[in-house]
Order: structure tokens, then C-alpha cells, then sequence
């Protein structure tokens, strides 16, 4: 099946850094969606994206989908510690498989003060 | 954005008994709802589709009659794990799918986390 290459698996970073995570795919998907999760709780969505080339903010969030089709990433600018999450990226092949979405395995992201 | 619930959020269990969970739409009605499995660190597994008024679509590897799924209405779908066991434990983690025209998206609940004792 169609899978997702995530990336970085964790990053430690200093508040007030910018940081960029990237997902890759071998296959075509035609939405790209962000979430993230806190511990404890369910995924939150973050930014969806719907068009090959789109480039979609989000307050410090920023998010790509790749022209390609098979790959986008997401920005966030000048990290605070509450961004300490798991971010994952999920990708959607079509409308027509009900909704089904890939999940990467996720980058844990931590912010020190 | 869509609110998703899922109750209860924390359950602990005896061995060999049945655990049913909950997942709501709050504001949208979902044609569609997803079950995940989660373990410690790891990514979202997919179990189950559910489809309003019809049968689950169960993923391979995904026993049935082990998860039992009912999706009685358009705002709510229950997982029930039957006979349950240590290895049951984990976090499950439902989505509803909110579709209409060219978006199509997940919303998920906050998770049940269960523990089987």
C-alpha cells in the first residue's frame, strides 16, 4: 500500500527557531493534510491542502503541496514552547476512497525555552 | 472547526470482559467515521471504516468479530472490543470525515485510552 516518509522523526529545538518537517510519498495523493497531537489527545488539525501547488498559512504555520503531487511540508516560524507536539502529515488519494488517509510516523517536536 | 467526541476517555477493564466506545460529530453528521489504534509513540493505525447504515470496512489484520463496529447514525459510531485482552491495550482514536465539494476532511476525537488489566 501507499506509504509516507516523514521527516525529521524528532527535532530539539530553541525557542524562537523556525522549523520545516517534510513528507514524501512514492505514490500521488491529491490532499494533503497536517495535524498535531499533544499527549494524551487526539490529532488536531492544522492546515489542509487540496490543489498541487498550494501554499496555505496558518498563523505561524505554513504548509506546501508539492507540485509533484507526492510530497509537501510545513514551516512553523518562530517556535514557542507550547508547539511541543508530534506533528503528523496525512495524505488523501481521492474522494472517491472514502475519505481513507495515510498517516506518516509523525516528528516530535521539542521547544526549549 | 468540526468537534469530534469519544467517550469514555480513560477505561480500565478486567480481562475477558467487553468495552464499548463511543464517538460522536458534534456539529456536522459523518457519513463516514474511522477507528485508530495508537501505541506509545507510534503513528495512527487504521482499523476500521464505518459507513452509516451498512457493514464496517475492517483492514487487513483487523479481526471483526475481535472490534465490533455499529455506526448507528450519522453523528455516532461505536467500537466495542469484545473478550478483551492485556494486548488491547492502547489508545484508541476515532475520526469523522466531513466531505462537500472539493474538501474532504478528517476530524478526530480526543481519544479513549484503555488499559486491560
Amino acid at each position: 500500500g501507499q506509504q509516507l516518509n516523514q521527516s525529521p522523526q524528532s527535532m530539539f529545538i530553541q525557542e524562537g527557531e523556525d522549523v520545516s518537517m517534510n513528507c514524501t510519498s512514492s505514490s500521488i495523493f491529491n490532499t494533503w493534510l497536517w495535524y498535531k497531537q499533544d499527549p494524551g489527545e487526539g490529532p488536531v488539525l492544522l492546515i489542509a491542502l487540496y490543489k498541487a501547488g498550494e501554499l496555505t498559512s496558518n498563523g505561524r504555520l505554513t504548509a506546501q503541496f508539492g507540485i509533484t503531487r507526492k510530497d509537501s511540508f510545513l514551516n512553523i516560524s518562530a517556535s514557542i514552547p507550547s508547539d511541543v507536539g508530534i506533528y503528523f502529515c496525512a495524505g488523501q488519494l481521492s474522494l472517491t476512497n472514502a475519505g481513507k488517509s495515510t498517516f506518516g510516523d509523525g516528528t516530535t517536536l521539542t521547544v526549549k525555552p | 472547526g468540526a468537534v469530534v467526541s469519544q467517550h469514555p476517555s480513560r477505561v480500565i477493564c478486567k480481562s475477558g470482559t467487553s468495552v464499548k466506545i463511543e464517538c460522536r460529530s458534534l456539529d456536522f453528521q459523518a457519513t463516514t467515521m474511522f477507528w485508530y489504534r495508537q501505541f506509545p509513540k507510534k503513528s495512527l493505525m487504521l482499523m476500521a471504516t464505518s459507513n452509516e447504515g451498512s457493514k464496517a470496512t475492517y483492514e487487513q489484520g483487523v479481526e471483526k468479530d475481535k472490534f465490533l463496529i455499529n455506526h448507528a447514525s450519522l453523528t455516532l459510531s461505536t467500537l466495542t472490543v469484545t473478550s478483551a485482552h492485556p494486548e488491547d491495550s492502547s489508545f484508541y482514536i476515532c475520526s469523522a470525515r466531513s466531505a462537500g465539494g472539493f474538501t474532504d476532511t478528517q476530524y478526530f476525537g480526543p481519544g479513549t485510552r484503555l488499559t486491560v488489566l
